[in-house]
């Protein structure tokens, strides 16, 4: 079984500062990772992904993310928060070894950005 | 324009009265899935489907029918709806593993 766990319901961050948004997953394979950032009233947008290659994967909108093996962790990241960064963030993930496609998502984290 | 369109956006209805929230995308994935949205939960997968003719249940399908007769639509249908399917719901189609998003239906059932 695949899970994920995003351990902060929300980020308070000042507009300008760094921020880093948190998740951890477990698979049984390898996995294949993904941020999506969803706006008030509005659908879930794709932000990055990662498969293979380099740990740190660039994303839209300034986001980063880092892929750590050992610590089975993928945390977003971008050197400096903007208000209109505020949103809900979802971490997933899926087993490459799932045929069946299926992502498994965390509970969000609301990101909140103070002028 | 690549997109995932879905109908209707918003919907109150009363429990026990049958209804359909249509999926529709234009990409020509064979991958679809519905989720729904709770709070503190995230997303959780309802039903997916694989390629036409080709359903299974995802994490949380009680309560909850598909269809996948066209490759372009995927309908969710709620037969009898409940209260606790009051919720956001999400169509999906997948390339590559790569999920692309409809902009949701908030379902409200009395």
């Amino acid at each position: 079984a695949q899970s994920v766990a995003q351990p902060e319901d929300q980020v308070n961050v000042a507009e300008g500062n760094p921020l880093t948004v948190k998740c951890t997953y477990s698979v049984s394979g390898n996995p294949y990772l993904f941020w999506y950032v969803q706006y008030p009233n509005r659908g879930l947008q794709f932000l990055l992904k990662y498969i293979t290659g380099d740990n740190l994967v660039k994303g839209s909108y300034g986001f980063e993310a880092e892929f750590n093996k050992s610590q089975t962790s993928f945390h977003l990241k971008k050197p400096s928060a903007l208000v209109s960064d505020s949103a809900l963030y979802f971490c997933a993930v899926r087993d490459l070894g799932n045929a069946g496609n299926m992502l498994t998502f965390g509970g969000g984290t609301r990101l909140m950005v103070k002028p | 324009e690549a997109q995932v369109t879905q109908n209707p956006r918003y919907l109150i209805t009363v429990t026990g009265k049958k209804l359909t929230v249509t999926c529709s995308q234009n990409m020509n994935h064979e991958y679809m899935s519905w989720y729904r949205q709770d709070p503190g939960l995230g997303l959780r997968q309802i039903y997916y489907s694989m390629n036409v003719e080709v359903t299974d249940k995802g994490d949380v399908p009680e309560g909850y029918k598909v269809s996948r007769k066209e490759k372009r639509n995927f309908p969710l249908i709620l037969e009898s709806p409940s209260p606790n399917q009051t919720s956001l719901y999400f169509c999906a189609s997948s390339f590559k593993g790569s999920q692309y998003f409809g902009p949701g239906t908030r379902l409200t059932v009395l």
